[in-house]
């Protein structure tokens, strides 16, 4: 059974600070990963998604890097901003195409 | 373009009675899932239906069904509520479920609370 895991759960940090969130899955026979982002009382937004024979995706200052082998996925944030603050949620596409959640990176960008 | 829609927003059901949710996908999208967020548990598959056959279900009991209609939209039906049903209830959708490469956009999620 997959298991994804999420490290620190949660990060509280000053604005313009560099910063990354972790991710580990147990089953390396994934399709893709995608990471998420999740405001309070709110759905989830899709920020990146990397397919399984990609190494890493960008998108603005996130930048998202995938090791199958290994079952790692690091998410990227430069230059944090005050509005970065939320849930960040990695998910790995698996056999059926279910995605297995992580717990979520809470994090919290201090003006 | 409008992203998935889900309703309605907030419901309140008392402890036996059903529920049902709604979706609406992204145009264009022909395969729609259900999450579950239960508070202090995390998101938990639920359903995903694919071109209107349930192609995968999640570890939930029976009373938790589903369909999804000609044009796509789905519906979450749970029957004989119980408070443990008490959470945040996402739908999501992509292109073609059989291919596994594509993102999936959510929605706002439906919250759901049995008293």
């Amino acid at each position: 059974k997959q298991e994804v895991t999420q490290i620190p759960a949660a990060l509280s940090v000053p604005e313009g600070e560099n910063l990354v969130l972790n991710c580990s899955f147990t089953d390396s026979a994934i399709y893709n990963l995608q990471w998420f982002r999740q405001d309070p009382g709110k759905g989830l937004t899709s920020l990146l998604l990397i397919q399984s024979s990609q190494r890493e995706q960008t998108s603005g200052r996130l930048n998202a890097s995938l090791d199958k082998s290994s079952g790692r996925s690091t998410l990227y944030i430069a230059a944090s901003q005050p509005g970065d603050s939320a849930t960040y949620l990695c998910a790995v596409t698996g056999s059926a195409r279910q995605l297995t959640f992580g717990s979520g990176t809470q994090l919290t960008v201090l003006p | 373009e409008a992203g998935v829609t889900q309703s309605p927003t907030h419901l309140i059901k008392t402890r036996g009675q059903q529920a049902t949710l709604r979706c609406s996908p992204i145009s264009g999208h022909t395969s729609v899932y259900w999450y579950q967020q239960a508070l202090g548990l995390g998101l938990q598959f639920l359903l995903w239906y694919d071109e209107g056959e349930e192609r995968n279900r999640g570890n939930f009991p029976p009373r938790f069904s589903g369909r999804q209609f000609p044009n796509y939209s789905s519906e979450l039906n749970v029957n004989a509520l119980e408070l443990e049903d008490s959470a945040l209830y996402l739908c999501a959708s992509s292109f073609q479920g059989g291919s596994a490469g594509n993102t999936i956009y959510f929605g706002e999620g439906s919250w759901l609370t049995v008293v």
